[in-house]
């Protein structure tokens, strides 16, 4: 079946702009994940959901950074005023429901703030 | 707060040549430890993990690690590498009994030459 995927896979703004990244799971997985990996790091752990509610967020760097999952399915992780220290690429996980289980990584999004 | 450390950020073999990525990582209770690994152009994807029971632990592709939990360590081996090995390789923990958050290791890429 069809695996993680993420919307759009660059985006480039200009500082201060708000944007939002869109994340569609694998059907059937409970939990999704949230990451930022800046360049020669690993993923940077900032939210993960399970079912609609969001079970731990303390990765959100700050009160500009929110996410959501109204359905359970797709998310979307919103920033606001965008910064130049925001510019990473953005990863969306999945995975079953059980603690542990192997997340299912999308490609990606590239943001870049000008 | 748990943290995971890598100890090469890069390694060169040559084909034929064995393997092992340091992996060390601080938490002092129950832990589930994985390896995750990029090849060049596609997602990250799960190559073994480690909940409980046996501490040595086979993956895909021939790779093997193994839990010392004196050591706090979860390094990972390959006998014999090949030039298809060439990828970013990731060490990740999550709390065994604290839920979904998974902390990477900043990543160790290896090149294999053939």
């Amino acid at each position: 079946g069809a695996g993680v995927s993420q919307t759009p896979s660059n985006k480039v703004t200009e500082k201060g702009k708000y944007v939002e990244l869109r994340c569609d799971p694998i059907s059937g997985h409970t939990a999704l994940y949230w990451y930022r990996q800046s360049l020669g790091q690993g993923p940077e752990f900032l939210i993960y959901f399970q079912g609609t509610g969001a079970a731990d967020d303390s990765g959100l760097p700050n009160d500009r950074f929110f996410a959501v999952r109204p359905e359970g399915s797709v998310s979307t992780l919103k920033i606001q005023r965008t910064e130049r220290g925001d510019s990473a690429v953005y990863l969306c996980a999945s995975s079953l429901g059980e603690v542990g289980n192997e997340q299912f990584f999308g490609p990606g999004t590239r943001l870049t703030v000008l | 707060a748990q943290s995971v450390s890598q100890h090469n950020h890069h390694v060169i073999l040559s084909e034929a040549a064995s393997l092992e990525l340091g992996c060390n990582y601080s938490y002092g209770g129950t832990v589930n430890l994985f390896w995750y690994v990029q090849y060049p152009g596609q997602h990250l994807q799960l190559l073994l993990k480690y909940f409980s029971g046996d501490p040595l632990v086979k993956g895909i592709k021939g790779f093997e690690a193994e839990f010392i939990k004196s050591k706090f360590s979860f390094n990972l081996r390959k006998p014999s590498v090949q030039w298809s090995d060439t990828a970013e390789y990731f060490c990740a923990v999550n709390a065994g009994t604290g839920g979904f958050k998974t902390i990477f290791g900043a990543g160790t890429r290896l090149f294999v030459k053939a």
